[in-house]
């Protein structure tokens, strides 16, 4: 089945660690986006890819990396320097960056 | 700074009637407006791809029009149902990359 996966779909962690958090696509899109969501807020972007080995950053991208060595794979790494990293976690994809983006299920991270 | 409205950010609507809410966006570089559904413990999920100034598109009970040149979007759902409750999130895409407003929620009264 062609879809979009993350995981996992929940992330504990200690304050001050690093955390990668998982998205993998097999829809053979080329664009691929991390999207933060807190309570009474919309999707913020932090990073999206057009293609693969080429990424940009979004609006709230401080604290956080990514990389596209794969068409396929999108990780993202919430550093120590990110100050409020609680929060639900989307990966979405699309054939490129006009068109629908499918998403991810999703990974709330709590950092402790 | 692009932004991107939509309105009103909640809506209580009794089952049976019809109901619509609006995006606004910025009128110059469009490129396209997105409409997706999101539900409750599921992932947001596209209703429309909208491109031409003008287009009306339609999915069953849910229609959504678009004028680029005053920058609104319409999404009108009639004779709503239970089924209906969740979130719409429009999002523009201009030159840059893709906006998102932050949703209106839709909550269907029985």
């Amino acid at each position: 089945d062609g879809g979009i996966t993350q995981s996992p779909k929940y992330l504990f962690r200690k304050e001050g660690q690093n955390v990668t958090l998982s998205c993998e696509q097999n829809l053979n899109h080329d664009a691929m986006y991390w999207y933060r969501q807190d309570p009474g807020q919309g999707l913020r972007l932090i990073y999206y890819s057009q293609i693969v080995n080429d990424f940009q950053k979004g609006d709230i991208a401080e604290g956080y990396s990514v990389s596209r060595e794969k068409k396929e794979s999108f990780p993202l790494t919430v550093t120590s320097a990110q100050k409020n990293p609680t929060a639900f976690y989307l990966c979405a994809s699309s054939i490129d960056t006009g068109n629908e983006q499918f998403f991810g299920p999703g990974t709330r991270l709590t950092v402790l | 700074i692009l932004n991107v409205e939509q309105s009103p950010q909640s809506l209580h609507v009794q089952e049976g009637d019809s109901t619509n809410f609006t995006c606004s966006f910025p009128s110059s570089n469009f490129y396209a407006l997105h409409w997706y559904r999101w539900e409750t413990a599921k992932s947001p999920e596209a209703l429309f791809v909208m491109t031409l100034n003008g287009d009306e598109k339609k999915k069953g009970r849910i229609s959504a029009t678009l004028n680029t040149k005053e920058g609104y979007s319409y999404l009108y759902i009639k004779g709503s149902q239970p089924e209906d409750s969740a979130t719409y999130l429009c999002a523009f895409k201009g030159s840059g990359k893709i906006i998102f407003g932050k949703g209106t929620r839709l909550h269907i009264l029985p």
